[in-house]
């Protein structure tokens, strides 16, 4: 079975500051996805970035931008010139690659991130 | 970008009522369906996932009795809560898929349900 382990369960910044939410994972498989997701108070789950086990190199989406280090097991995320927006529950997630079809996430149990002024 | 629409996404209703959730794709056909559940302050859990015309997965530990899942179209899945109970009360919230798995999921906005 896949777990995901985020170690940080709260994580504050300074607003322009850049800062780096921890995740890893366990799995025997070796095609999968990565995913980060955002869950701000209204409780939407955002998609902020994602990485196929496959790529080498690191998924970045302006200003978030990724870890991966597939032989570890840990995929980061990094914030840079963080805003108060940024403000959120981080969830890192693991998705087998089925091929054809699409499984489900599994979740960490998440980093409350806070951007401060 | 995809539209999953979820309702309602706030129902308060006393206790042994049935409370029905839906989730509708608007602008793509979902073969799959998940539907969470997420407590206060914690992560999401599955709870089962649904196939167009196919009888949905339960994990280990969900009612299937309990939370009735359907997913009798491409564009929409419902989840009933039958017979709610004050521990029912939680966050439940849907994705869809396409067929293809290098295109993420969309998520629905969340549904949350308060049993009295």
């Amino acid at each position: 079975a896949q777990t995901v382990t985020q170690s940080q369960p709260e994580m504050s910044v300074q607003e322009a500051e850049t800062v780096t939410l921890s995740c890893t994972y366990d799995t025997s498989e070796n095609n999968y996805y990565l995913f980060w997701y955002k869950q701000p108070p209204s409780r939407q789950m955002i998609l902020v970035i994602r990485q196929e086990a496959y790529k080498q190199q690191n998924a970045t989406e302006n200003r978030f931008s990724v870890n991966f280090q597939k032989a570890a097991k840990s995929f980061s995320l990094k914030i840079s010139d963080s805003q108060l927006g940024d403000t959120a529950m981080y969830f890192c997630a693991f998705m087998k690659n089925y091929g054809g079809s699409q499984g489900n996430l599994i979740f960490g149990k998440g980093t409350k991130l806070s951007v401060k002024p | 970008g995809a539209v999953v629409s979820q309702h309602p996404s706030w129902v308060i209703c006393k206790s042994g009522t049935s409370v029905k959730i839906e989730c509708r794709s608007l602008d793509f056909q979902a073969t799959t369906m998940f539907w969470y559940r997420q407590f206060p302050k914690q992560s999401l859990m599955l709870m089962a996932t649904s196939n167009e015309g196919s009888k949905a997965t339960y994990e280990q530990g969900v009612e299937k009795d309990k939370f009735l899942i359907n997913h009798a179209s491409l564009t929409l899945s419902t989840l009933t809560v039958t017979s709610a109970h004050p521990e029912d009360s939680s966050f439940y919230i849907c994705s869809a898929a396409g067929q293809e798995s290098n295109q993420p999921q969309h998520f629905g906005d969340g549904t949350r349900l308060s049993i009295l």
